[in-house]
């Protein structure tokens, strides 16, 4: 079975660019995650969508943040403009449906560095 | 808030046992997991707990007191590979996860 997938792995903008990340979860997988790690943090819930339904997303800096999940399966998280401290691993995860029953399964991640 | 509280490093021998604790609030709760992250690596799942108890997985167990606020993941027999960075990570109203700052677990010879 294919893992969560997630491109790019890298990327490196200068501040007040824009950058978009791309995640494609797990095959049935009803539930994506979006998550910001910060170098010796744990992860950040961003947002999470439920199909194409917004659960939660009292974390996303909505000025400069958006995602959104289009049919469903795949996802995109923009970041508009970016600044210094959004440099970060951001992580997509996707579970069979919400946490509560079932674990999250992660993708490799996008490494952004914002100079 | 949903603060999770774990210890952020600790230090083991190879084959002896280490307990990393993780408190949290117990309002609103929905389950609390562990998870594994190697540096420069994707988290990994490890255990779920949502009754109070002991669940036992080959080496590795976690324990769960819903009423304390009190979880604790137990390696057994550690091996240089389980160095990496520990997650507790609490399920909260509506499902949301919640995430620790992990538990930095260095195993030396």
């Amino acid at each position: 079975e294919a893992g969560v997938a997630q491109s790019p792995r890298y990327k490196i903008i200068e501040k007040r660019q824009s950058v978009a990340f791309w995640c494609n979860p797990i095959s049935g997988h009803a539930t994506l995650y979006w998550y910001q790690q910060i170098l010796g943090q744990g992860p950040k819930l961003l947002i999470q969508f439920q199909n194409n339904g917004v659960v939660d997303d009292s974390q996303l800096p909505k000025d400069r943040f958006s995602a959104e999940r289009l049919k469903g399966v795949d996802s995109t998280l923009k970041i508009q403009p970016a600044k210094l401290e959004d440099s970060a691993v951001y992580l997509c995860a996707s579970s069979l449906d919400r946490m509560g029953l079932y674990e999250q399964y992660f993708g490799p991640g996008t490494r952004l560095t914002v100079t | 808030g949903q603060n999770i509280d774990q210890p952020t490093e600790m230090t083991a021998t190879e084959g002896a046992i280490v307990q990393i604790n993780c408190t949290y609030q117990t309002s609103g709760f929905n389950g609390l997991f562990w998870y594994q992250q190697h540096a420069g690596e994707a988290p990994t799942f490890l255990s779920y707990n949502v009754l109070d108890g002991l669940e036992e997985k080959g080496r590795f167990s976690s324990f769960l007191s819903r009423s304390k606020g009190y979880s604790y993941l137990l390696l057994k027999e550690l091996q240089m590979k389980d160095s990496a960075s520990y997650l507790c990570a609490r399920a909260g109203g509506s499902y949301i996860p919640t995430f620790g700052r992990g538990t930095s677990l260095i195993v030396h010879p």
